[in-house]
């Protein structure tokens, strides 16, 4: 099946402070999303993003499709931007999400 | 504006107890329905699917079942937990395949 792989596993930044988070997967998909995970276990949406870029306030992504990555940017990073982000791809004719192991987001004040 | 709600929040049980976990959508008719789990708060994994009423499809063999008695309802069931069904619980709706899914607040069950 499809592998998908997130890096880095772990992120620990200041208050203010910028990142890159990194999926890669395997195969071409019809589905990519971006969630966040806070501390309560709540899955948040951040993006539907199989291919192309969105912004949505301090966060942006850009999927390329081709080249079988995407990348989620988190600007001006606030502690409430702490928990794990997942990245999660659906390939065609297929009814599942498979998830990345996620990238855990320690933000510091 | 479509919702999805699942209960309860958390659940503590005896092994070899049964369980029933619910999940509904309001704001949507002939959703596709999915139940995750996620184990030791890590990545998340498909257990059951379905598109339409009495229609369940299973990602992997385990000790659970799901049914869907109505257009917008999903039950989780076991007949006797194991140690192995702990973990959280998680419910999904999209509109169809290859969409966005969108994600209920989910259920930590712990088995003692």
């Amino acid at each position: 099946g499809i592998q998908v792989e997130q890096s880095p596993p772990d992120l620990i930044l200041q208050e203010g402070a910028n990142s890159t988070l990194r999926c890669n997967f395997s195969d071409s998909v019809n589905n990519l999303q971006w969630f966040h995970q806070n501390p309560w276990g709540q899955l948040i949406n951040l993006f539907y993003i199989p291919s192309g870029t969105k912004q949505n306030g301090r966060l942006s992504a850009t999927t390329v499709a081709t080249e079988r990555y995407s990348l989620l940017y988190i600007s001006s990073s606030q502690t409430t931007d702490s928990g794990v982000y997942f990245c999660a791809v659906e390939q065609g004719g297929s009814e599942k999400l498979v998830f990345g192991k996620g990238t855990k987001l320690t933000v510091n004040p | 504006s479509q919702t999805i709600h699942q209960w309860p929040a958390t659940l503590v049980q005896p092994v070899g107890s049964p369980l029933s976990l619910e999940c509904t959508v309001e704001g949507t008719s002939n959703p596709n329905l999915y139940w995750y789990r996620q184990a030791a708060g890590r990545g998340l994994q498909l257990l059951f699917y379905s598109v339409g009423i009495g229609q369940i499809s299973s990602e992997v063999p385990q000790n659970l079942s799901a049914s869907r008695p109505q257009d917008r309802q999903f039950i989780l069931s076991s007949k006797k937990l194991l140690l192995s069904d702990s973990g959280f619980y998680l419910c999904a709706w999209s509109v169809r395949q290859n969409q966005p899914q969108h994600f209920g607040d989910g259920t930590r069950l712990s088995i003692l």
